[in-house]
Protein backbone atom coordinates (compact mmCIF):
# COMPACT_ATOMS: atom_id res chain seq x y z
CA UNK A 1 0.00 0.00 0.00
CA UNK A 2 1.30 3.95 -0.69
CA UNK A 3 3.39 4.76 2.29
CA UNK A 4 4.98 7.85 3.38
CA UNK A 5 7.11 8.34 6.08
CA UNK A 6 8.29 11.77 7.28
CA UNK A 7 11.51 12.12 9.13
CA UNK A 8 14.05 14.76 10.39
CA UNK A 9 12.09 17.07 12.71
CA UNK A 10 13.05 17.77 16.02
CA UNK A 11 13.73 20.83 18.23
CA UNK A 12 16.00 23.47 16.41
CA UNK A 13 17.18 27.14 17.75
CA UNK A 14 16.28 30.04 15.62
CA UNK A 15 18.41 31.33 12.64
CA UNK A 16 19.42 27.78 12.45
CA UNK A 17 18.91 25.11 9.66
CA UNK A 18 16.79 21.70 9.92
CA UNK A 19 16.26 18.86 6.69
CA UNK A 20 13.13 17.23 6.74
CA UNK A 21 12.93 13.92 4.39
CA UNK A 22 10.16 11.84 3.25
CA UNK A 23 10.64 7.76 1.47
CA UNK A 24 7.90 6.98 -0.30
CA UNK A 25 6.26 3.39 -1.45
CA UNK A 26 3.68 1.47 -2.67
CA UNK A 27 2.74 3.74 -6.02
CA UNK A 28 5.22 5.19 -8.97
CA UNK A 29 7.08 7.71 -7.40
CA UNK A 30 8.51 9.66 -10.37
CA UNK A 31 4.70 10.05 -11.97
CA UNK A 32 3.89 12.10 -9.07
CA UNK A 33 3.98 16.14 -7.96
CA UNK A 34 5.58 15.92 -4.16
CA UNK A 35 4.57 18.12 -1.62
CA UNK A 36 5.19 19.80 1.84
CA UNK A 37 2.08 21.15 3.65
CA UNK A 38 2.45 22.04 7.45
CA UNK A 39 0.18 22.71 10.52
CA UNK A 40 1.32 24.90 12.88
CA UNK A 41 -0.59 24.31 16.64
CA UNK A 42 -3.71 24.50 16.92
CA UNK A 43 -4.01 26.14 13.22
CA UNK A 44 -5.09 25.10 9.73
CA UNK A 45 -2.93 23.61 6.52
CA UNK A 46 -0.62 25.47 5.09
CA UNK A 47 0.98 24.40 1.75
CA UNK A 48 4.93 25.03 1.72
CA UNK A 49 6.43 23.28 -1.73
CA UNK A 50 6.32 21.39 -4.50
CA UNK A 51 8.69 19.98 -6.93
CA UNK A 52 7.76 18.66 -10.23
CA UNK A 53 8.37 15.13 -11.59
CA UNK A 54 11.63 15.56 -12.53
CA UNK A 55 12.36 17.75 -9.70
CA UNK A 56 12.92 20.50 -12.46
CA UNK A 57 10.33 23.19 -11.59
CA UNK A 58 9.77 24.02 -7.77
CA UNK A 59 7.43 26.51 -6.15
CA UNK A 60 7.19 27.63 -2.80
CA UNK A 61 4.78 29.71 -0.66
CA UNK A 62 5.57 33.41 -0.25
CA UNK A 63 6.91 33.36 3.42
CA UNK A 64 9.81 30.60 2.83
CA UNK A 65 10.94 31.62 -0.68
CA UNK A 66 14.74 31.90 -0.55
CA UNK A 67 15.02 30.10 2.89
CA UNK A 68 13.49 26.90 1.83
CA UNK A 69 14.56 24.49 -0.43
CA UNK A 70 12.79 21.33 -2.27
CA UNK A 71 14.18 18.25 -3.84
CA UNK A 72 13.65 15.02 -4.74
CA UNK A 73 15.35 11.69 -5.76
CA UNK A 74 13.29 9.47 -7.89
CA UNK A 75 16.58 6.60 -7.83
CA UNK A 76 15.37 6.97 -3.78
CA UNK A 77 11.91 7.54 -4.07
CA UNK A 78 12.39 10.40 -1.60
CA UNK A 79 11.42 14.20 -1.20
CA UNK A 80 13.35 16.70 1.09
CA UNK A 81 12.56 20.08 2.24
CA UNK A 82 15.73 21.63 3.14
CA UNK A 83 14.94 24.60 5.69
CA UNK A 84 17.21 28.02 6.53
CA UNK A 85 16.98 30.55 8.87
CA UNK A 86 14.48 29.12 10.60
CA UNK A 87 11.81 31.51 12.72
CA UNK A 88 9.72 30.62 15.15
CA UNK A 89 6.65 30.99 12.82
CA UNK A 90 7.87 27.69 10.97
CA UNK A 91 7.02 25.58 14.16
CA UNK A 92 4.56 23.01 12.33
CA UNK A 93 3.60 19.86 11.91
CA UNK A 94 5.06 19.50 8.52
CA UNK A 95 3.24 16.68 6.13
CA UNK A 96 4.79 15.50 2.53
CA UNK A 97 2.19 14.53 0.47
CA UNK A 98 1.55 13.23 -3.07
CA UNK A 99 -0.70 14.88 -6.49
CA UNK A 100 -0.88 13.86 -9.79
CA UNK A 101 -0.48 17.28 -11.21
CA UNK A 102 0.01 20.80 -9.53
CA UNK A 103 -4.59 20.85 -9.55
CA UNK A 104 -5.65 17.51 -8.50
CA UNK A 105 -5.79 16.83 -4.46
CA UNK A 106 -3.54 15.20 -2.16
CA UNK A 107 -4.06 11.21 -2.43
CA UNK A 108 -1.79 10.57 -0.04
CA UNK A 109 -0.18 12.01 2.86
CA UNK A 110 2.98 11.10 5.57
CA UNK A 111 1.99 10.77 8.95
CA UNK A 112 3.78 13.94 9.94
CA UNK A 113 6.94 15.21 11.29
CA UNK A 114 7.25 18.00 14.35
CA UNK A 115 9.78 20.88 13.87
CA UNK A 116 9.81 23.58 16.48
CA UNK A 117 11.85 26.33 16.52
CA UNK A 118 12.71 27.45 19.87
CA UNK A 119 15.66 29.06 22.06
CA UNK B 1 -6.00 35.37 6.45
CA UNK B 2 -6.48 32.35 4.17
CA UNK B 3 -7.49 32.79 0.41
CA UNK B 4 -10.24 30.39 0.49
CA UNK B 5 -12.71 31.18 3.31
CA UNK B 6 -14.53 29.29 5.35
CA UNK B 7 -16.83 29.45 8.42
CA UNK B 8 -14.72 28.26 11.64
CA UNK B 9 -17.20 26.18 13.16
CA UNK B 10 -20.66 24.48 11.86
CA UNK B 11 -23.35 21.96 14.50
CA UNK B 12 -25.87 19.43 13.78
CA UNK B 13 -27.35 16.79 16.08
CA UNK B 14 -27.32 13.30 14.76
CA UNK B 15 -29.53 12.58 12.05
CA UNK B 16 -29.07 15.96 10.45
CA UNK B 17 -27.36 17.78 7.63
CA UNK B 18 -24.77 20.56 7.55
CA UNK B 19 -23.39 22.53 4.55
CA UNK B 20 -19.96 23.92 4.83
CA UNK B 21 -18.88 26.77 2.53
CA UNK B 22 -15.75 27.51 0.80
CA UNK B 23 -15.27 31.31 -0.62
CA UNK B 24 -12.92 32.06 -3.52
CA UNK B 25 -12.21 34.43 -6.05
CA UNK B 26 -11.71 35.00 -9.65
CA UNK B 27 -7.85 33.44 -9.53
CA UNK B 28 -8.83 30.33 -8.24
CA UNK B 29 -12.50 29.08 -8.75
CA UNK B 30 -13.78 31.16 -10.82
CA UNK B 31 -10.64 30.18 -13.00
CA UNK B 32 -11.94 27.08 -13.01
CA UNK B 33 -9.68 25.34 -10.65
CA UNK B 34 -11.42 22.39 -8.87
CA UNK B 35 -11.97 22.20 -5.22
CA UNK B 36 -11.18 19.22 -3.37
CA UNK B 37 -11.96 18.89 0.70
CA UNK B 38 -10.30 16.95 3.18
CA UNK B 39 -11.28 15.48 6.82
CA UNK B 40 -9.06 16.00 10.00
CA UNK B 41 -9.16 14.39 12.92
CA UNK B 42 -7.09 15.55 16.01
CA UNK B 43 -3.35 14.40 15.77
CA UNK B 44 -3.87 12.94 12.23
CA UNK B 45 -3.16 13.39 8.60
CA UNK B 46 -5.64 15.04 6.58
CA UNK B 47 -8.02 12.44 4.47
CA UNK B 48 -8.86 12.82 0.85
CA UNK B 49 -12.84 13.66 1.58
CA UNK B 50 -14.17 14.96 -1.92
CA UNK B 51 -11.86 15.70 -4.95
CA UNK B 52 -12.20 17.71 -8.68
CA UNK B 53 -15.59 19.33 -7.19
CA UNK B 54 -17.94 16.27 -6.82
CA UNK B 55 -16.21 12.71 -6.70
CA UNK B 56 -15.96 10.46 -3.65
CA UNK B 57 -12.97 8.42 -3.24
CA UNK B 58 -13.51 4.82 -2.77
CA UNK B 59 -14.95 4.48 0.81
CA UNK B 60 -16.17 7.38 1.43
CA UNK B 61 -20.20 7.41 1.84
CA UNK B 62 -22.48 9.29 -0.07
CA UNK B 63 -23.63 10.96 2.85
CA UNK B 64 -21.33 13.47 1.45
CA UNK B 65 -21.05 15.33 -1.51
CA UNK B 66 -19.39 18.43 -2.98
CA UNK B 67 -20.80 21.21 -5.25
CA UNK B 68 -18.97 24.33 -6.33
CA UNK B 69 -20.35 27.44 -8.59
CA UNK B 70 -18.89 30.26 -9.91
CA UNK B 71 -16.46 31.55 -6.70
CA UNK B 72 -17.79 29.42 -3.95
CA UNK B 73 -18.21 25.65 -3.22
CA UNK B 74 -19.50 23.68 -0.42
CA UNK B 75 -18.90 20.38 0.98
CA UNK B 76 -22.79 18.83 2.38
CA UNK B 77 -23.03 15.92 4.88
CA UNK B 78 -26.09 14.62 5.94
CA UNK B 79 -27.15 11.97 8.45
CA UNK B 80 -24.36 13.14 10.52
CA UNK B 81 -22.83 10.53 12.74
CA UNK B 82 -20.49 11.31 16.05
CA UNK B 83 -17.86 10.37 14.16
CA UNK B 84 -18.60 12.74 11.74
CA UNK B 85 -16.97 15.54 14.29
CA UNK B 86 -13.72 16.68 12.86
CA UNK B 87 -11.94 19.73 11.06
CA UNK B 88 -12.55 19.99 7.07
CA UNK B 89 -10.55 22.22 5.00
CA UNK B 90 -11.23 22.62 1.49
CA UNK B 91 -7.92 23.29 -1.22
CA UNK B 92 -7.38 24.32 -4.77
CA UNK B 93 -4.62 26.11 -6.44
CA UNK B 94 -4.55 29.88 -7.65
CA UNK B 95 -3.09 30.92 -10.75
CA UNK B 96 -2.33 34.43 -9.64
CA UNK B 97 0.13 33.21 -6.47
CA UNK B 98 1.14 30.18 -8.57
CA UNK B 99 0.28 28.06 -5.35
CA UNK B 100 -1.99 25.62 -3.61
CA UNK B 101 -4.23 26.92 -1.28
CA UNK B 102 -6.30 25.89 1.61
CA UNK B 103 -9.44 27.39 3.54
CA UNK B 104 -9.12 28.19 6.98
CA UNK B 105 -10.81 24.60 8.09
CA UNK B 106 -13.80 24.45 9.84
CA UNK B 107 -14.81 22.51 13.30
CA UNK B 108 -17.57 20.58 12.68
CA UNK B 109 -19.25 19.55 16.28
CA UNK B 110 -22.18 16.98 16.52
CA UNK B 111 -24.35 18.27 19.70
Amino acid sequence: QVQLVESGGGVVQPGRSMRLSCTASGFTFRNFYMHWVRQAPGKGLEWVARVSYDGTSKNYVASVKGRFTISRDNSKNTVSLQMTSLRSEDTAVYYCACAEMTTKPFDHWGQGTLLTVSS
Amino acid sequence: QSVLTQPPSVSGAPGQSVTISCTGSSSNFGAGFPVHWYKQLPGTAPKLLIYDNFYRPSGVPDRFSGSKSGTSASLAITGLQADDEADYYCQSFDSSLDAVIFGGGTKLTVL
